[in-house]
């Protein structure tokens, strides 16, 4: 079974903190995702990565940054956490080149900032 | 650009009722298509998905989901809902040139009532 770890469930942080979520994936998956949820509106798109090194900004990057050094693990970090980035943040993995595969998500961590 | 709408935030049927749940997708070219189901404090997990060939896709669970190129939609159906099946409920739509990425609605949540 594909299985795709978050580091933290909830996390509590403080306004101004750089924040660090940490994610991997087991299944030498190429494609890794950032998401964030909330109610209303959805899940939207903050950063992918490809492969190692590489990323692309998604729908709503502003605020975040995002490291993968390692196929396996693509961390999300908030340079300066703001109330506003309080939210659940969803980490996914797909592989590559493979005719409609699907994305396989980790179990979530809810964000508080206060 | 590719966009999906779920017409419907809340549904609340009876246990053992029927179920269909909307989704309406906007994409040039033939789509991957996705159902995902998330139940509370869980991640995102793939109820199925359409890519190509017989437009009547079963998935996990008891769930069905028919492809209609003509009305754009995708819309998931179940023919007796169990009270487990209470969560929320996400369609997507992939770009078949799009490195993996997907596109998600807003969510319907599904209540089932005793």
């Amino acid at each position: 079974d594909v299985k795709v770890t978050q580091s933290s469930r909830y996390l509590v942080k403080r306004t101004g903190e750089k924040v660090f979520l940490e994610c991997v994936q087991d299944m030498d998956h190429e494609n890794m995702f950032w998401y964030r949820q909330d109610p209303g509106l959805g899940l939207r798109l903050i950063y992918f990565s490809y492969d190692v090194k590489m990323k692309e900004k998604g729908d709503i990057p502003e605020g975040y940054s995002v490291s993968r050094e390692k196929k396996e693990r693509f961390s999300l970090i908030l340079e300066s956490a703001s109330t506003n980035q309080t939210s659940m943040y969803l980490c996914a993995s797909s592989q590559q080149g493979r005719v409609g595969d699907e994305q396989f998500f980790g179990p979530g961590t809810r964000l508080t900032v206060l | 650009a590719q966009s999906v709408t779920q017409p419907d935030i809340h549904i609340t049927v009876s246990e053992g009722a029927s179920l269909e749940l909307r989704c309406n997708y906007s994409y040039g070219a033939t789509p991957y298509l996705f159902w995902y189901v998330q139940s509370p404090g869980q991640g995102l997990q793939l109820l199925l998905k359409y890519f190509s060939g017989d437009t009547l896709v079963q998935g996990i669970k008891g769930f069905e989901a028919e492809f209609k190129r003509s009305q754009s939609s995708f819309n998931l159906r179940k023919p007796s809902v169990h009270w487990s099946d209470a969560a929320e409920y996400f369609c997507a739509v992939g770009a078949r040139t799009n490195a993996g990425k997907s596109t998600f609605g807003d969510g319907t949540t599904l209540t089932v009532k005793p």
